[in-house]
């Protein structure tokens, strides 16, 4: 049973486009919203969170969205740049007791200039 | 501070081989992980240790043992390597699990079983 849903499984945008990354879930438990970012060669890295408390977070041009009522939440690049290019995985966990993120398939993007 | 590292960076077995893959972090977290990467699958967990002394099963363990030597050392064996178990292989350590706790990964070990 996959847990959260992630789509699309790759991107293609245009440098200074948006991309947009949608997840879904199901364990309505849920309530921590990470979105993890992979380079090519490297580890996944927190890139932005989310708490189901709030609808929007913002750092940069990178921007959650949260849908409780529909259970989906997204993330949004702004002025995408080729340095954006990566792997972006949604997760979902729950803040209380001690069990581990559920990871999205994950998301290659690129960015073409 | 080195944060989460893995050794080695690259394996190559042959089916029916052993080998253990080890995991070491700095920070002093209580949960450790580690996952495996395929294309188009994502990252899947294998196994996890909450605290020191205790280990989980996770999504994908069947081939797989842990050890949580120390608060510091996970390691991941395989006691016969399979092709199957062809992958990228994960790291990864939290202050405790559950949310609002950061995973920190490792750079990850290539595995190839031939």
């Amino acid at each position: 049973q996959q847990q959260v849903k992630q789509s699309p499984q790759s991107l293609i945008v245009q440098k200074g486009g948006i991309s947009i990354i949608n997840c879904a879930y199901e364990n309505t438990a849920f309530d921590y919203f990470p979105w993890y970012q992979q380079f090519p060669g490297k580890g996944p890295a927190l890139l932005i969170a989310i708490r189901p408390d709030v609808s929007e977070k913002k750092e940069g041009r990178f921007t959650i969205s949260f849908n409780k009522s529909a259970k989906q939440f997204s993330l949004h690049i702004m002025d995408s740049q080729p340095g954006d290019s990566a792997t972006y995985f949604c997760a979902a966990s729950m803040m209380g007791g001690n069990t581990p993120l559920v990871f999205g398939k994950g998301t290659r993007l690129s960015v073409i200039a | 501070n080195a944060g989460v590292t893995q050794t080695p960076k690259f394996q190559v077995l042959k089916t029916g081989q052993s080998m253990t893959l080890q995991c070491a972090q700095d920070m002093n977290h209580n949960s450790m992980y580690w996952y495996r990467q395929d294309p188009g699958m994502g990252l899947r967990l294998i196994y996890y240790s909450a605290s020191e002394g205790t280990t989980d099963k996770g999504e994908v363990p069947n081939g797989y043992n842990v050890s949580r030597l120390n608060k510091r050392e996970f390691s991941l064996r395989l006691e016969s390597a399979a092709p199957s178990q062809t992958s990228v292989y994960f790291c990864a350590s939290s202050e405790r699990g559950g949310g609002l706790n950061t995973q920190y990964f490792g750079p990850g070990t290539r595995l190839t079983v031939l």
